[in-house]
């Protein structure tokens, strides 16, 4: 049964600190994963990662993926309070349309 | 905002009776979604639509469950004799078909469910 799981699944900082999010995953016939950040409402779309090495980036964060390792890290550099929130990592498998989420990570940012 | 809708947003029931949600989709995905997620855990995959036939069911959904689509559009899921362990986020989200990021999935706002 394909797997995802996070760590840490909770993690407090103070503002302007770096932190890492990690995501490994266990899937047959892998074809994407997925980061999503989810505050008090629906998870919003971060990165999609396809292929190994290749590093995605949108401003503060940034997200890669190692498929032979199967894993991925999240980074958020300078955190700000507003990056407070559950960040959810998810998989996909070809030939199936849904995705498989970890647990998710509970970041908290102190000011 | 043309994002993904659903309603209600909250909903209250005591155990045993009937529950429907609606779940309105961006208009040109027709992959349609439905997740369930409770407290402290990511979203659990239910069931999956494209247009109107529900291609996949995960064995979560119960008997008790059900969705539809009857039109491709809109979709509706239904509790029936809702039970204490029903109480949960209900989340849909919706897609169009192709490789890359159009297989991204949007997520709606989510309906809180609570079965006193």
């Amino acid at each position: 049964e394909d797997k995802v799981v996070q760590s840490p699944l909770s993690l407090v900082v103070h503002e302007g600190d770096t932190v890492t999010l990690n995501c490994s995953y266990e899937v047959t016939n892998f074809r994407s994963l997925l980061w999503y950040k989810q505050e008090k409402k629906a998870p919003t779309f971060l990165f999609m990662l396809t292929s190994s090495g290749i590093e995605k980036k949108s401003g503060r964060l940034s997200s890669i993926l190692d498929k032979k390792e199967l894993f991925s890290i999240l980074n958020i550099t300078a955190t700000q309070t507003g990056d407070s929130a559950v960040y959810l990592c998810a998989v996909g498998a070809q030939g199936a349309q849904k995705l498989v989420f970890g647990q998710g990570t509970r970041l908290t940012i102190n000011p | 905002d043309t994002g993904v809708s659903q309603d209600p947003r909250h909903k209250i029931t005591k155990r045993g009776q009937n529950v429907t949600f609606r779940c309105d989709p961006i208009s040109e995905h027709n992959r349609l979604y439905w997740y369930r997620q409770t407290l402290g855990q990511g979203p659990e995959f239910l069931t999956y639509f494209q247009n109107e036939a529900q291609l996949e069911k995960s064995r979560l959904l119960s008997d008790r469950f059900s969705a539809e689509r009857p039109k491709g559009s809109f979709s509706t899921l239904e509790i029936q004799r809702t039970e204490q362990g029903d109480s949960a986020m209900y989340l849909c989200a919706s897609n169009e078909p192709g490789q890359g990021l159009k297989e991204t999935q949007y997520f709606g706002p989510g309906t809180r469910l609570l079965v006193l």
